[in-house]
């Protein structure tokens, strides 16, 4: 079975440019993460769906992150335009359940985003 | 507000030696797992434990969570260079779909 597949793996942008981010969760998961992870530091989610509704986006920065999962399968995680601090490697995560009592996540690898 | 509390945040031993890494809250958690990360890929689920005082061992690696689901620790032995990585406990609440991440511990293993 095949796990999380993000891409690019590696995006290198200036400042006040957009960029993408794509994922295609495993087969069957309903749940989708996007998460921010600074380098040493623990994932800090961004947006969390359920099928294709946005059911928790409190940690989006919404005046430049977009984010959707059009057909509650793959999702697209957008910035523009972007900032120097927004360099780190952005995390997408899909789960089985609905909010079950274990919520067990299976990660991708990552895109790390540098922007200079 | 860090909600889990990892220590320590750096840990540099050499092969051979054992560590303990710890993961405190003051909050309840029905569930915790921990993951382990290598530099360019994303978190690899480790264990989950859900029951208070639950220990679990996976070869070289016990976990163990606190009686009052409020903490839990990670103990390797005889660690070995193939340990290194940033290791991440991460607790969650039932029927909230949110896991809460700790800021993780950086293990170095020295041959």
């Amino acid at each position: 079975e095949a796990g999380v597949v993000q891409s690019p793996r590696y995006k290198i942008i200036e400042k006040k440019q957009p960029v993408a981010f794509w994922c295609n969760p495993i087969s069957g998961h309903n749940t989708l993460y996007w998460y921010r992870q600074n380098l040493g530091q623990g994932p800090e989610l961004l947006i969390r769906y359920e099928n294709e509704e946005a059911v928790d986006d409190s940690q989006l920065p919404k005046d430049r992150f977009s984010a959707e999962r059009l057909k509650g399968v793959d999702s697209t995680l957008k910035i523009q335009p972007a900032e120097l601090g927004d360099s780190a490697v952005y995390l997408c995560a899909s789960s089985s359940g609905l909010a079950g009592l274990y919520n067990e996540q299976f990660f991708g690898p990552g895109t790390r985003l540098t922007v200079l | 507000t860090q909600l889990l509390e990892q220590s320590p945040q750096f840990l540099s031993i050499q092969e051979g030696e054992n560590l303990t890494v710890y993961c405190n809250s003051s909050s309840v958690f029905s569930s915790l797992q921990w993951y382990r990360q290598e530099p360019g890929e994303g978190p690899v689920l480790l264990v989950t434990v859900v029951t208070g005082g639950e220990v679990k061992k996976l070869k070289r690696l016990t976990f163990q969570f606190g009686d009052a689901r409020k903490d839990s620790s990670l103990h390797i032995t005889a660690a070995q260079p193939g340990d290194t990585g940033l290791y991440l406990c991460a607790g969650a609440r039932r029927n909230t779909g949110k896991l809460i991440f700790g800021q993780g511990t950086t293990l170095q293993v020295k041959p």
